[in-house]
């Protein structure tokens, strides 16, 4: 079972659509959780940390349950600019940033 | 302020060639990752430094890859030969932190895409 997994994907959706991404962790201990975007032939960027209480950037949220080990990353009224792929990231104090396999998000027209 | 500078962007190589790849971080970052990225998955990490030592070089396959940054700053990767399966894009990464603490960004090259023929 690989560390941290994600919806499969793709997600096609139209304009203005509200779509939710899952990922699981393994590592009971993981401290810090992250979204990162990945454009087409691009390198990944930051797209927010995720934090216990939940968190929000304008049309994006973020969630974490520790107990589940379960994050979430919410996109209300999808624009054409959000497609891309999203990583769900983990980083354990001391170790490394761990990567999910993304998933990929089409907002159609 | 430069970002994390990477050459060569694209390199074609034929099968047992070695090749190599450069890496500058950004300036101040001690913590410099090397990832390997494969189409439609999530990038992997091959080896992490903390300025010039190599911290976790586990998944780093050391019969053909090597990785330097003698003098901590930059960074070179190499593989010697090449393989098949080693096509792949390969990424750069720097961040702030020392001994497990880090501020929890990375920053990415453009990457280094190879092609084994």
């Amino acid at each position: 079972r690989k560390e941290v997994e994600q919806d499969p994907g793709p997600f096609n959706v139209p304009e203005g659509a509200t779509v939710a991404f899952n990922c699981t962790y393994s590592n009971s201990a993981s401290q810090s959780f992250f979204w990162y975007r990945q454009d087409c032939r691009k390198e990944p960027k930051l797209l927010m940390s995720v934090y216990s209480s939940g968190n929000e950037d304008g049309r994006f949220t973020a969630q974490l349950n520790r107990a589940s080990q379960y994050i979430s990353l919410l996109i209300r009224d999808s624009k054409l600019s959000d497609s891309a792929t999203y990583l769900c990231v983990v980083y354990n104090y001391g170790q490394n940033f761990v990567f999910g396999p993304g998933t990929r998000l089409s907002v159609l027209p | 302020e430069a970002g994390v500078v990477q050459s060569p962007r694209y390199k074609i190589i034929e099968k047992k060639q070695p090749v190599a790849f450069w890496c500058n971080p950004i300036s101040g970052h001690n913590t410099l990752y090397w990832y390997l990225q494969n189409l439609g998955q999530g990038p992997e990490l091959l080896i992490r430094y903390e300025n010039e030592e190599a911290v976790d070089d586990s998944q780093l396959p050391k019969d053909r890859f090597s990785a330097e940054r003698l003098k901590g700053v930059d960074s070179t990767l190499k593989i010697q030969p090449a393989e098949l399966g080693d096509s792949a894009v390969y990424l750069c990464a720097s961040s702030l932190g020392y001994r497990g603490l880090n501020t929890g960004e990375l920053f990415f090259g453009e990457g280094s895409r190879l092609t084994v023929l």
